[in-house]
């Protein structure tokens, strides 16, 4: 296990298309967190996991936005008619439990 | 409201300086308080965790619930220090998120 695996490392899209972005966690982590961090800031929540429940979601994600974590293994970040204001790093991140998180490499999406 | 702030953007300090990072926080209970390190090009990684106590990489901090302050500190600096520094609060009133605050990027002069 090498931790937790994010792809596509870089997405470039225009505005207006759909994006869809894939997080592998540590597969002994029961937990699975989405944050979206833009230039200066720190990490901003988005949902999170518990096996295959999404038992919370940020006011950030927008209609537009979805989560999946089928199985309680992998889980998928959709992002529906893109808009430049989506474009961001988009971190997974998965713990077990309360403990700290162990976060990905990021997904970097440019709307143009 | 739950916030998590570090003051300063920058910090820049010589090697075998003593290095402090700030970061205070609001909180309403008992938080758990923790910090992470992004070095350049790589994933961002817990450093350490305020229940634990431990000292990683020559890295404190202490929890000042009475000032709100969570500051990490390295009594001699090193050039593989420089990197950003998030710091983080969860805790019951948090549900399952944490709240990042803005990062430090800490330089190291050799």
């Amino acid at each position: 296990d090498t931790g937790v695996s994010q792809n596509p490392r870089h997405k470039i899209t225009k505005r207006g298309q759909n994006v869809t972005f894939r997080c592998d966690p540590i597969s002994e982590h029961n937990r699975l967190y989405w944050y979206r961090q833009t230039l200066g800031q720190g990490p901003e929540f988005l949902t999170y996991f518990q096996n295959e429940a999404q038992l919370e979601k940020s006011r950030l994600l927008s209609d537009r936005f979805s989560a999946e974590r089928p199985k309680g293994s992998f889980s998928t970040l959709e992002i529906q008619r893109t808009e430049q204001g989506d474009s961001a790093m988009y971190l997974c991140a998965s713990s077990y439990d309360r403990q700290g998180y162990t976060f990905g490499s990021g997904t970097r999406l440019t709307v143009v | 409201a739950q916030r998590v702030t570090q003051p300063e953007k920058l910090l820049s300090v010589f090697k075998g300086a003593p290095v402090e990072l700030k970061c205070n926080y609001s909180y309403s209970g008992s938080p758990e308080l923790f910090w992470y390190v992004q070095y350049s090009r790589q994933r961002l990684q817990l450093l350490l965790r305020h229940i634990s106590r431990e000292s990683i990489k020559g890295f404190t901090a202490d929890l000042n619930k009475g000032e709100t302050s969570f500051h990490l500190k390295k009594p001699f600096a090193q050039e593989e220090d420089s990197a950003m520094y998030y710091c983080a609060l969860s805790g019951r009133n948090t549900g399952n998120q944490f709240y990042f605050g803005t990062g430090t990027s800490l330089t190291v002069i050799p």
